[in-house]
Order: structure tokens, then sequence, then C-alpha cells
């Protein structure tokens, strides 16, 4: 059974950057059947969708257009979780968290990501707010 | 403001049917079959219900189905149990520039 564990701080001061981790157990973060997102979900601006890291032979990483200039996603083979970087922020940022899993789908043996999430960490709610 | 529209409620009673839908455009919903379907219970993480339009993750029971036409993707639940109230987000690939867009969820009451 895949079960993801987010860890990080639930209170961070504007400007600075916001962190969290992603532990992954029952797969791996290399995995080519799967793709590794990072969620947010706020009452003033719903489910949003932040970006995603996989393994292809390499590693490749997509963000929302938002937040792209703000964001990085990362990952660690050795301790098989991901994570995410959010700098500058401000409350706007204020949200719960969500890491989550992207399984893919195969078409003529080619393998697509969806956005189909299957797994879900707990989700950390995340104050911006000195 | 959220990329595709869903009802902001709905209601049933039990056994009754509901269907929610979630309209986009011809750049998400209309221009892909790639719609899923989540589920959300108060204070916990989405699950998802349908996927490929479709088709059910293993352990989702057969009350839950979905269709799109054109624009708009529906989900229906039939048979509708108290268990079943919850928030319901649509979800759509939007190509390779946005990626994906979600519906603004509809919260479902059962009377």
């Amino acid at each position: 059974q895949v079960q993801l564990q987010q860890s990080g701080p639930g209170l961070v001061k504007p400007s600075q950057t916001l962190s969290l981790t992603c532990a992954i157990s029952g797969d791996i973060v290399s995995s080519d059947s799967a793709a590794w997102n990072w969620i947010r979900q706020s009452p003033s601006r719903g489910l949003e969708w932040l970006g995603r890291t996989y393994y292809r032979s390499k590693w490749f990483t997509d963000y929302a257009q938002p937040v792209k200039s703000r964001i990085t996603i990362s990952s660690d083979i050795s301790k098989n979780q991901f994570a995410l970087q959010l700098n500058s922020v401000t409350p706007e940022d204020t949200a719960v968290y969500y890491c989550a899993r992207d399984f893919a789908t195969v078409t003529s043996g080619i393998y697509y990501y969806y956005f189909y999430m299957d797994v879900w960490g707990q989700g950390t709610t995340v104050t911006v707010s000195s | 403001q959220s990329a595709l529209t869903q009802p902001r409620s709905v209601s049933g009673s039990p056994g009754q049917s509901v269907t929610i839908s979630c309209t986009g455009t011809s750049s998400d919903v209309g221009g892909y079959n790639i719609v899923s379907w989540y589920q959300q219970h108060p204070g916990k993480a989405p699950k998802l219900m349908i996927f490929d339009v479709t088709k059910r993750p293993s352990g989702v029971p057969d009350r839950f189905s979905g269709s799109k036409s054109g624009n708009t993707a529906s989900l229906t639940i039939s048979g509708l149990q108290a268990a079943d109230e919850a928030d319901y987000y649509c979800c759509s690939y939007a190509g390779n520039y946005k990626y994906v867009a979600f519906g603004g969820g509809t919260k479902l009451t059962v009377l």
C-alpha cells in the first residue's frame, strides 16, 4: 500500500521560503509509472495544482504558470522523497498543501501523466503571517 | 475563480440519484477525454473516484459513474448513501501550457 507522509512547518513569515517534504512508502520516487505532485487548497482559490516531478531516464519538472517564478520541486532518491520550495511567500499562499501521486496511463508503450492522483498525503496547513 | 464551473451544491435523498456537472471549454474538458473526479470529506484529502471520464479506480463502487458531452463532464451518483455526503471536484487536463484545471467544487447533501 502506497503512503505519502508530509512534513514541514505550519507557519512561514512573509517574504520567506515555504519548504515541505513528502516521504514515499510502498513506491519509489524514480518510478516511471508515477509523477509526484504538489497541490494546495484554500477557501478563496479552491484546489490549485502547483507542480510535479517525474523520472523518465532523467528528471522532469512541470510548474503551474502562476507560481513558476517562485517554485522548485526536487527529489531525493536516497531518502525516497520529494520536496516543495515556494519562495517569497505572501499571505495569499496560506493554504492546505498536499503531495500526491499521479499514476501513469500507458498507450502504445508511452507513459502519460494526466493528473489522476490516486494517493495523497495527509495535508499540511501552512499559514503565512508575521 | 476556478477554471471549471460546477454547481455550488446539490442534494438528494437516500436511494436517489444525483448528477453533478462540470463545464469547461474546448481547451480543457472539451478538448481531451482526460477528466477525473475527486471526493473530499471535511478535513480529509481528496479521493480519486473517476478517471479517463468514465473509469473507476479499484474499490470505488459502481454507483459512481462519469460521462462527458462537449465541454461538460458529469458525475452521477446513484443509490445515494449518507456516506456520499462530501464535496466533489472535477479535474481536466488542459494542455501543455496550463496543464490542469480544477472545478470549484460541489457540496453534496444527502437529505
